[in-house]
């Protein structure tokens, strides 16, 4: 049982444009998600966050809109560049958990062409 | 900067062999946490730990165990190597809710490729 889904497994962009990654989640009690960025060989690492009393978090490129009615959440990545060529996975917790367990969607590989 | 550090980045056992995956962060996390990563399937949390002597089964604990005697250093095991445990292990630590000032994301490891043959 998928709670996080990420339906596109890969996805390409030209440099310049915008990249738009998807994540979808069954669990309403989810209300703070993240977004990981992992490169081959290396461990992922954090990208921006959200909480579910935002609709939208900016950090420079990076945006992250929360749609908590649909469920959704998304990654636009405006302009795209080659070194953002990795697999991207979204994560999902309950902030009442206190563990912060998250859980983790399959990834969304981005390629970037120049 | 936080620092997760794994014992080994490859890693090649044999079958029936017992498999030690070692984790060590420095930055007084209380959460730590044992991922395997395997395409199409993500990120699977195995055992997590909030605190000294303390675990809790993720949603694959089958096969693994884990130990857990200093703050710092969370070690994965696996008693018995298998075929199917062929893979990308991921270590990660996390400030305990009680000391975050808001940010709540986990830290990860280089991670450690284990083939078991």
């Amino acid at each position: 049982d998928q709670q996080v889904k990420q339906n596109s497994p890969s996805l390409s962009v030209q440099e310049g444009r915008i990249s738009i990654l998807n994540c979808d989640y069954t669990n309403s009690m989810f209300d703070y998600f993240l977004w990981y960025k992992k490169y081959p060989a290396e461990g992922p690492t954090f990208l921006i966050s959200i909480s579910s009393i935002k609709d939208k978090n900016e950090d420079g490129r990076f945006t992250v809109f929360l749609n908590k009615s649909a469920k959704h959440l998304s990654l636009h990545i405006v302009p795209s560049q080659p070194g953002d060529s990795a697999v991207y996975f979204c994560a999902a917790s309950p902030y009442t958990s206190g563990t912060y367990k998250y859980i983790f969607g399959t990834g969304t590989r981005l390629k970037v062409l120049a | 900067d936080v620092k997760v550090t794994q014992s080994s980045r490859y890693l090649v056992k044999r079958t029936g062999e017992k498999v030690f995956l070692e984790c060590v962060q420095d930055m007084d996390h209380e959460n730590m946490f044992w991922y395997r990563q395997d395409p199409g399937l993500g990120l699977r949390l195995i055992y997590f730990s909030y605190d000294v002597k303390m675990k809790e089964k993720g949603d694959i604990p089958e096969g693994y165990s884990v130990s857990r005697e200093k703050k710092e250093r969370f070690s994965l095991i696996l008693e018995s190597a298998s075929t199917n445990q062929t893979s990308m292990y991921l270590c990660a630590s996390s400030l305990s809710v009680l000391r975050t000032s808001g940010r709540m994301e986990q830290f990860f490891g280089p991670g450690t490729r284990l083939t078991v043959l």
